[in-house]
């Protein structure tokens, strides 16, 4: 079955720059989204179609995307922040079937 | 303003029957695909399925086909996701979600609670 393969963990510091990564075969042919999840809360859509973000999500979030890698950046990361980040796409078989990475926990120092 | 309202937490038998519901508001409930999503105890997002209200057309994924079933009821702009017989296994938060046809999932309900226990 298809996966998509994030790093279970990311730290830094406040003001710097936090970069999580997802990885899948099918990613050159499928877009990329990202999840915030804060304990205890639902999941909230900050990066969609790779890197294109909703209206109310700050500007220092932002998307990218490269061969087989899509990455999620935060610039200038506020304590707020600290979530779990959950990247979803889909197969390319024609399945429509949708896939979420297994998360990464960005820990704010 | 777009809204998915679940119902509450639930706490079963093991071998108990259960529906747990969402009920949309804000948007036209039968154009947007419904969503359902698993999340257990201290782990990561599952996709289970989605559902298009309109007709009812339904697609599965391959972990979660023929061990629950999701329905909607358009006229009253509810989707559901039901378990003929639970097992302790199924303890998580569920969480329904509008699917955009383009492949995001945005808004999410608030999350129901299921826990199976003897």
């Amino acid at each position: 079955s298809y996966e998509l393969t994030q790093p279970p963990s990311v730290s830094v510091s406040p003001g710097q720059t936090a970069r999580i990564t997802c990885s899948g075969d099918a990613l050159p042919k499928q877009y990329a989204y990202w999840y915030q999840q804060k304990p205890g809360q639902a999941p909230v859509l900050v990066i969609y179609k790779d890197s294109e973000r909703p209206s109310g999500i700050p500007e220092r979030f932002s998307g990218s995307s490269s061969g087989t890698t899509v990455t999620l950046t935060i610039s200038g990361v506020q304590a707020e922040d600290e979530a779990d980040y959950y990247c979803q796409s889909a197969d390319s078989s024609g399945t429509s079937y949708v896939v979420f990475g297994g998360g990464t926990k960005l820990t704010v120092l | 303003e777009v809204q998915l309202v679940q119902s509450g937490a639930e706490v079963k038998k093991p071998g108990e029957s259960l529906k747990i519901s969402c009920k949309g508001s804000g948007y036209s409930f039968t154009s947007y695909w419904i969503g359902w999503v698993r999340q257990m105890p201290g782990k990561g997002l599952e996709w289970m399925g989605i559902i298009y209200p309109g007709d009812s057309d339904t697609r599965y994924s391959p972990s979660f086909q023929g061990q629950v079933t999701i329905s909607a009821d358009k006229s009253i702009s509810t989707a559901y996701l039901q378990w003929s017989s639970l097992k302790a296994s199924d303890t998580a938060m569920y969480y329904c979600v509008r699917y955009d046809p383009s492949g995001w999932f945005d808004p999410w309900g608030q999350g129901t609670l299921v826990t199976v226990s003897s």
